[in-house]
């Protein structure tokens, strides 16, 4: 299974609202993780189950979708979110993919 | 405090061999399902195997099936990655990831909640 993030860079301001896609080579129900990266860091686990927010992960992410098109959403975004995020699925466990990454810039 | 720690990483020839492993501590090691992830130098993440808890399902990435081994020892806590055949392309930051799992929805969903520091392979001659 195939998983294609869009954009691959995004330039965002302070306050923005920001939405990444992340779509599917087939039908993978909502078995889908979000995951934070910043450089020099190992990735931090955002979402899973495509909108089950990981405890202590902020309320301004959110994520949505199921079958073969996702979104993760950052309703405002703050300094401490520019960083390169990444879906993962689940469905062809125990065969798991990333997707290539979103590299959120100011 | 839950932690895993990767060691074992260094340079490697082309053709050569190379084991990692990752202690952990924390947690019940034996119920849960273990992962390696590794990343390319400024590129993204790549999946490369896994093993459940009682190492009765292995996965591995098509880039590794059959060069790769994973193993683990519960009595340890301890995660291995036997590398055989190593090329350029292995070279990379590989991480220990222990997978959590919640049920929701009448089923139990998966994701990779703690993560190592991480250790270098370099594969060259």
């Amino acid at each position: 299974i195939q998983l294609t993030q869009s954009p691959s860079f995004l330039s965002a301001s302070v306050g923005d609202r920001v939405t990444i896609t992340c779509r599917a080579s087939q039908d993978i129900s909502n078995y889908l993780a979000w995951y934070q990266q910043k450089p020099g860091k190992a990735p931090d686990l955002l979402i899973y189950a495509a909108s089950t927010m990981q405890d202590g992960v902020p309320s301004r992410f959110s994520g949505s979708g199921a079958g073969t098109q996702f979104t993760l959403t950052i309703s405002s975004l703050q300094p401490e979110d520019f960083a390169t995020y990444y879906c993962q699925q689940f469905d062809s466990y125990p065969a798991l993919t990333f997707g290539g990454g979103t590299k959120v810039e100011i | 405090e839950v932690e895993l720690v990767e060691s074992g990483g260094g340079l490697g020839q082309p053709g050569m061999s190379l084991r990692l492993s990752c202690a952990a501590s924390g947690f019940m090691f034996d119920d849960y399902a273990m992962h390696w992830v590794r990343q390319t130098p400024g590129k993204g993440l790549e999946w490369v195997s896994g093993a459940a808890w009682n190492s009765r399902v292995l996965g591995y990435a098509d880039s590794v099936k059959g060069r790769f081994t994973i193993s683990r020892d519960n009595a340890k806590s301890s995660l291995y990655l036997h590398m055989n055949s190593l090329r350029p392309e292995d070279t990379a930051l590989y991480y220990c990831v222990k997978e959590g799992r919640q049920w929701r929805y009448g089923h139990y969903y998966y994701y990779m909640d703690v993560w190592g520091k991480g250790i270098t392979v370099t594969v060259s001659s």
